[in-house]
């Protein structure tokens, strides 16, 4: 069955500094997969996603992703941080039947 | 993309009550799910809305507890029945296509 894994359920970086979201996949073909936001009391916006074609895939609000299929991964990341960025972040795989199985999140806080 | 609307977006129950959430999609979606996010964690698929035909429900839920109707392309709603405590939850709704799915702001239910 298809799993996601989210290492670190919380990461704290400085404003300005690198973000790294790590998320993991276990699936025998690549599926697609998605990074969602979760802004407190609100509901999941799409960040990005990978279907096929290129590897790294670009989002919104400066965030981008990178398929590796030799490490099963879909890492999450942002050159530098910004105070609007605190939030929950989702990694996700689409399965069969296309609904989505979700990773446990990573709640992202940003230092001043 | 798409727009989805929730009714209630909150609401306190009682227990031994039901509460009918409804889900508004503003285009012809594909397909259309629900799902809970309990505190603190991640998203946990509850079913999947078919139109026209009875709901496909995940391992550990079932239609008498979580009825839910599809009458259309662009609607559904989710039942919560006979509610106790350890239903107070977030309730989202999602619908999309193949490559994207969108959420709902979610219904935040609580259970005294």
């Amino acid at each position: 069955a298809q799993s996601v894994t989210q290492l670190g359920s919380h990461v704290s970086v400085s404003e300005g500094a690198l973000v790294l979201l790590r998320c993991n996949y276990s699936s025998s073909v690549p599926p697609y997969l998605f990074w969602y936001v979760q802004y407190p009391n609100q509901g999941l916006q799409l960040l990005l996603k990978y279907t096929t074609g290129a590897t790294l895939v670009k989002g919104i609000n400066g965030f981008e992703a990178e398929f590796k299929k030799s490490e099963t991964s879909f890492h999450l990341t942002k050159p530098s941080a910004h105070m609007s960025d605190a939030a929950e972040y989702f990694c996700a795989a689409r399965r069969a039947g296309n609904m989505l199985t979700f990773g446990g999140g990573t709640r992202l806080m940003v230092k001043p | 993309s798409a727009v989805i609307s929730q009714k209630p977006s909150r609401d306190i129950c009682q227990r031994g009550t039901s509460l009918t959430i409804q889900c508004q999609v503003d285009s012809q979606v594909t397909m259309m799910f629900w799902y809970r996010q309990q505190p603190g964690q991640s998203l946990t698929l509850i079913a999947t809305a078919n139109q026209g035909s009875e709901a496909t429900y995940e391992s550990g839920f079932v239609i008498d507890k979580f009825p839910i109707s599809r009458p259309n392309l662009t609607f559904s709603t989710l039942t919560v029945s006979n509610m106790s405590p350890e239903d107070s939850s977030i309730y989202l709704c999602s619908g999309g296509d193949m490559e994207k799915l969108f959420f709902g702001s979610g219904t935040q239910l609580s259970v005294l």
